[in-house]
Protein backbone atom coordinates (compact mmCIF):
# COMPACT_ATOMS: atom_id res chain seq x y z
CA UNK A 1 0.00 0.00 0.00
CA UNK A 2 1.10 3.89 -0.43
CA UNK A 3 3.61 5.01 2.27
CA UNK A 4 3.18 8.72 1.51
CA UNK A 5 -0.30 10.09 1.61
CA UNK A 6 -0.53 13.27 0.90
CA UNK A 7 -3.01 16.01 1.39
CA UNK A 8 -5.37 18.25 0.46
CA UNK A 9 -4.95 17.40 -3.13
CA UNK A 10 -5.87 20.43 -4.01
CA UNK A 11 -5.67 23.75 -2.13
CA UNK A 12 -6.97 27.32 -3.48
CA UNK A 13 -5.74 30.52 -1.16
CA UNK A 14 -6.19 34.06 -1.45
CA UNK A 15 -3.06 36.79 -2.45
CA UNK A 16 -1.47 37.34 1.28
CA UNK A 17 -3.19 33.83 3.43
CA UNK A 18 -1.57 30.98 4.23
CA UNK A 19 -1.57 27.21 5.07
CA UNK A 20 -0.17 23.94 5.55
CA UNK A 21 0.29 20.63 3.63
CA UNK A 22 0.69 17.72 5.05
CA UNK A 23 1.96 14.05 4.19
CA UNK A 24 1.27 11.45 6.85
CA UNK A 25 3.86 8.07 6.63
CA UNK A 26 2.88 4.48 7.11
CA UNK A 27 5.90 3.51 8.53
CA UNK A 28 9.27 5.45 9.91
CA UNK A 29 10.73 7.51 7.63
CA UNK A 30 14.48 8.53 7.64
CA UNK A 31 13.62 12.00 5.77
CA UNK A 32 11.75 13.99 3.41
CA UNK A 33 12.15 16.10 0.58
CA UNK A 34 9.39 18.96 -0.23
CA UNK A 35 9.71 20.08 -4.23
CA UNK A 36 7.22 22.48 -6.07
CA UNK A 37 6.97 21.29 -10.07
CA UNK A 38 7.90 24.58 -12.17
CA UNK A 39 6.24 25.29 -15.28
CA UNK A 40 8.39 23.56 -17.56
CA UNK A 41 7.75 20.13 -15.22
CA UNK A 42 10.69 19.74 -13.22
CA UNK A 43 10.91 19.28 -9.64
CA UNK A 44 12.74 22.17 -7.39
CA UNK A 45 14.07 21.23 -4.16
CA UNK A 46 12.34 23.43 -1.16
CA UNK A 47 13.90 21.85 1.80
CA UNK A 48 15.43 18.03 2.68
CA UNK A 49 14.60 17.45 6.66
CA UNK A 50 15.87 14.40 8.23
CA UNK A 51 14.26 15.98 11.87
CA UNK A 52 13.42 19.38 13.09
CA UNK A 53 12.10 22.48 10.96
CA UNK A 54 13.81 24.43 8.36
CA UNK A 55 12.70 27.74 7.44
CA UNK A 56 13.36 29.69 4.09
CA UNK A 57 11.29 33.20 3.38
CA UNK A 58 7.56 32.29 3.30
CA UNK A 59 7.88 28.59 3.32
CA UNK A 60 8.69 26.37 6.73
CA UNK A 61 8.85 22.53 6.54
CA UNK A 62 8.41 20.51 9.78
CA UNK A 63 9.33 16.81 9.54
CA UNK A 64 8.44 14.50 12.99
CA UNK A 65 9.65 10.87 12.02
CA UNK A 66 8.37 9.38 15.33
CA UNK A 67 4.60 10.69 14.66
CA UNK A 68 5.18 9.60 11.01
CA UNK A 69 4.56 13.17 9.12
CA UNK A 70 6.00 16.45 7.73
CA UNK A 71 4.32 19.65 6.47
CA UNK A 72 5.12 22.46 4.42
CA UNK A 73 3.74 25.75 5.47
CA UNK A 74 3.09 28.73 3.08
CA UNK A 75 2.32 32.30 4.67
CA UNK A 76 1.50 35.19 3.00
CA UNK A 77 1.32 33.65 -0.36
CA UNK A 78 1.54 34.72 -3.33
CA UNK A 79 0.67 34.24 -6.92
CA UNK A 80 3.96 32.44 -8.12
CA UNK A 81 3.18 30.15 -5.31
CA UNK A 82 1.00 28.68 -7.55
CA UNK A 83 2.04 24.84 -8.44
CA UNK A 84 1.68 21.51 -7.57
CA UNK A 85 3.58 20.60 -4.30
CA UNK A 86 5.35 17.13 -3.96
CA UNK A 87 6.61 15.49 -0.72
CA UNK A 88 9.01 12.69 -0.94
CA UNK A 89 10.25 10.48 1.88
CA UNK A 90 12.47 7.14 2.44
CA UNK A 91 13.01 4.90 5.18
CA UNK A 92 16.03 3.87 6.83
CA UNK A 93 18.93 2.32 4.47
CA UNK A 94 16.16 2.63 1.49
CA UNK A 95 17.43 4.58 -1.73
CA UNK A 96 13.94 4.45 -2.89
CA UNK A 97 12.28 7.79 -1.76
CA UNK A 98 8.18 7.13 -2.04
CA UNK A 99 6.45 10.57 -3.39
CA UNK A 100 3.11 11.87 -2.49
CA UNK A 101 0.52 12.38 -4.61
CA UNK A 102 0.79 16.20 -4.49
CA UNK A 103 -0.62 19.33 -3.84
CA UNK A 104 -2.17 21.64 -6.68
CA UNK A 105 -1.98 24.94 -5.21
CA UNK A 106 -3.91 28.03 -6.92
CA UNK A 107 -3.07 31.53 -5.44
CA UNK A 108 -5.88 34.06 -6.45
CA UNK A 109 -5.84 37.81 -6.16
CA UNK B 1 28.00 23.15 -10.90
CA UNK B 2 24.75 21.49 -8.89
CA UNK B 3 22.85 20.79 -11.69
CA UNK B 4 21.68 17.85 -13.48
CA UNK B 5 21.20 18.21 -16.93
CA UNK B 6 18.93 15.97 -19.43
CA UNK B 7 18.67 15.95 -23.24
CA UNK B 8 17.05 16.40 -25.48
CA UNK B 9 14.15 18.18 -23.66
CA UNK B 10 11.23 17.22 -26.06
CA UNK B 11 11.31 14.15 -27.77
CA UNK B 12 9.01 12.83 -30.76
CA UNK B 13 8.91 9.55 -31.29
CA UNK B 14 7.12 7.10 -33.27
CA UNK B 15 5.52 4.03 -31.80
CA UNK B 16 7.51 0.90 -32.21
CA UNK B 17 10.57 2.96 -32.15
CA UNK B 18 13.27 3.01 -29.89
CA UNK B 19 14.06 6.21 -27.56
CA UNK B 20 17.09 6.95 -25.70
CA UNK B 21 17.37 9.59 -22.99
CA UNK B 22 20.42 10.72 -21.96
CA UNK B 23 21.09 12.55 -18.33
CA UNK B 24 24.38 14.26 -16.39
CA UNK B 25 25.83 15.38 -13.43
CA UNK B 26 29.06 16.58 -12.33
CA UNK B 27 28.40 16.30 -8.57
CA UNK B 28 30.05 13.03 -8.09
CA UNK B 29 26.86 11.77 -6.63
CA UNK B 30 26.56 7.78 -5.95
CA UNK B 31 23.15 7.46 -7.12
CA UNK B 32 21.28 8.45 -10.26
CA UNK B 33 17.28 7.79 -10.99
CA UNK B 34 14.91 7.92 -13.83
CA UNK B 35 11.50 8.93 -12.99
CA UNK B 36 8.48 8.87 -15.64
CA UNK B 37 5.80 11.59 -14.60
CA UNK B 38 2.54 11.73 -16.05
CA UNK B 39 -0.25 14.75 -15.10
CA UNK B 40 -1.62 14.76 -11.54
CA UNK B 41 0.10 11.10 -10.61
CA UNK B 42 3.39 11.09 -8.83
CA UNK B 43 6.54 10.66 -10.38
CA UNK B 44 6.78 6.91 -10.89
CA UNK B 45 10.39 5.59 -9.94
CA UNK B 46 11.44 3.09 -12.77
CA UNK B 47 15.10 2.61 -12.05
CA UNK B 48 17.98 3.57 -10.15
CA UNK B 49 21.74 3.11 -10.47
CA UNK B 50 23.60 3.26 -7.14
CA UNK B 51 27.18 3.64 -8.38
CA UNK B 52 27.26 0.44 -10.54
CA UNK B 53 24.37 -1.29 -9.47
CA UNK B 54 21.33 -0.85 -11.58
CA UNK B 55 18.07 -1.83 -9.29
CA UNK B 56 14.90 -1.75 -11.86
CA UNK B 57 11.60 -1.69 -10.11
CA UNK B 58 9.34 -5.20 -10.77
CA UNK B 59 6.38 -3.60 -13.04
CA UNK B 60 8.81 -2.00 -15.44
CA UNK B 61 11.40 -4.33 -15.51
CA UNK B 62 10.97 -5.53 -19.05
CA UNK B 63 10.56 -2.28 -20.49
CA UNK B 64 13.04 0.19 -19.57
CA UNK B 65 16.95 -0.39 -20.01
CA UNK B 66 19.94 2.04 -18.52
CA UNK B 67 23.19 2.16 -18.68
CA UNK B 68 25.83 4.26 -16.65
CA UNK B 69 29.43 3.97 -18.35
CA UNK B 70 30.86 6.32 -15.64
CA UNK B 71 29.63 8.52 -12.35
CA UNK B 72 28.52 11.27 -14.67
CA UNK B 73 26.54 9.79 -17.15
CA UNK B 74 23.36 7.80 -17.21
CA UNK B 75 20.98 6.80 -20.24
CA UNK B 76 17.12 5.46 -20.30
CA UNK B 77 16.53 3.77 -23.02
CA UNK B 78 13.05 2.61 -24.10
CA UNK B 79 13.45 -0.42 -26.87
CA UNK B 80 10.21 -0.03 -28.56
CA UNK B 81 7.80 3.27 -28.05
CA UNK B 82 4.17 2.65 -27.00
CA UNK B 83 1.49 5.07 -26.84
CA UNK B 84 1.49 4.51 -23.43
CA UNK B 85 5.62 6.12 -22.95
CA UNK B 86 4.44 9.42 -23.69
CA UNK B 87 4.94 11.52 -19.99
CA UNK B 88 7.91 13.74 -18.82
CA UNK B 89 10.68 12.13 -17.88
CA UNK B 90 13.04 12.95 -14.87
CA UNK B 91 16.24 12.15 -14.36
CA UNK B 92 17.36 13.00 -10.20
CA UNK B 93 20.80 12.55 -8.97
CA UNK B 94 22.00 11.69 -4.83
CA UNK B 95 25.21 12.15 -3.09
CA UNK B 96 26.45 9.55 -1.08
CA UNK B 97 27.35 11.48 2.15
CA UNK B 98 26.05 14.75 3.88
CA UNK B 99 22.47 15.97 3.34
CA UNK B 100 21.08 13.30 1.43
CA UNK B 101 18.93 15.62 -1.20
CA UNK B 102 18.19 14.49 -4.77
CA UNK B 103 18.45 16.94 -7.51
CA UNK B 104 16.45 16.71 -10.56
CA UNK B 105 17.06 17.94 -13.98
CA UNK B 106 14.76 19.76 -16.33
CA UNK B 107 12.96 16.49 -17.60
CA UNK B 108 12.73 15.31 -21.26
CA UNK B 109 9.44 15.50 -22.42
CA UNK B 110 8.39 12.49 -24.57
CA UNK B 111 5.81 12.14 -27.39
CA UNK B 112 4.80 9.11 -28.96
CA UNK B 113 2.71 9.20 -32.18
Amino acid sequence: GDQVEQSPSALSLHEGTGSALRCNFTTTMRAVQWFRKNSRGSLINLFYLASGTKENGRLKSAFDSKERYSTLHIRDAQLEDSGTYFCAARSGGNYKPTFGKGTSLVVHP
Amino acid sequence: DTTVKQNPRYKLARVGKPVNLICSQTMNHDTMYWYQKKPNQAPKLLLFYYDKILNREADTFEKFQSSRPNNSFCSLYIGSAGLEYSAMYLCASRPGTGEDTQYFGPGTRLLVL
